[in-house]
């Protein structure tokens, strides 16, 4: 059974923040690692897509992936409270195939 | 319209009825796939569908059936759904179904079964 793993939170940060989401997943094999941003009552919208170890890094926000660790995260410097979503980190196996499993989910707030 | 559109929004049905989600990508894409969200558990795959092929069904009860008659549609077929199905459903679509291919949501339909 594969399994990714995310601190629910929430995780609160004030406004100008660098805020952290974590996210460790099982299957050794996993090759793409996607970071989507879900408001409530709403669909999730992709932030971020990572394949290769190390940072990746897209205006305010970072991807960091460290494959012998099976751990990525997510940075938001100059956090805003129009940051403030569910965070769901997805991943695909080995199999080559767009087959994503996701985490529940770590609900960032960012306040005033 | 543009993106990923699902209709309807919200849908409430009885357990003995017969109802059809629908899915329309405007993307180009090849690939289309159907999620299941539940509070307080994670998106959960239900089908993809490859180039009008089905190419994961992960386990789903056969209340749930799937259609994709081209690569821009995706129905879900509901029949004697029970309460425990109520969620809000997914659709999202690929430009291939390859694991470096991004998947866009759609709007997603809040299903409420009674």
């Amino acid at each position: 059974q594969k399994e990714v793993e995310q601190n629910s939170g929430p995780l609160s940060v004030p406004e100008g923040a660098i805020a952290s989401l974590n996210c460790t997943y099982s299957d050794r094999g996993s090759q793409s690692f996607f970071w989507y941003r879900q408001y409530s009552g709403k669909s999730p919208e992709l932030i971020m897509f990572i394949y290769s170890n190390g940072d990746k890094e897209d205006g305010r926000f970072t991807a960091q992936l460290n494959k012998a660790s099976q751990y990525v995260s997510l940075l938001i410097r100059d956090s805003q409270p129009s940051d403030s979503a569910t965070y769901l980190c997805a991943v695909t196996g080995d199999s080559g195939y767009s087959t994503l499993t996701f985490g529940k989910g770590t609900m960032l707030l960012v306040s005033p | 319209e543009t993106g990923v559109t699902q209709t309807p929004r919200h849908l409430v049905m009885g357990m003995t009825n017969k109802k059809s989600l629908k899915c329309e990508q405007h993307l180009g894409h090849n690939a289309m796939y159907w999620y299941k969200q539940s509070a307080k558990k994670p998106l959960e795959l239900m089908f993809v569908y490859s180039l009008e092929e089905r190419v994961e069904n992960n386990s789903v009860p056969s209340r749930f059936s799937p259609e994709c008659p081209n690569s821009s549609h995706l129905f879900l077929h509901l029949h004697t759904l029970q309460p425990e199905d109520s969620a809000l459903y997914l659709c999202a679509s690929s430009l291939n179904f390859r694991d470096t291919d991004t998947q866009y949501f759609g709007p997603g339909t809040r299903l409420t079964v009674l």
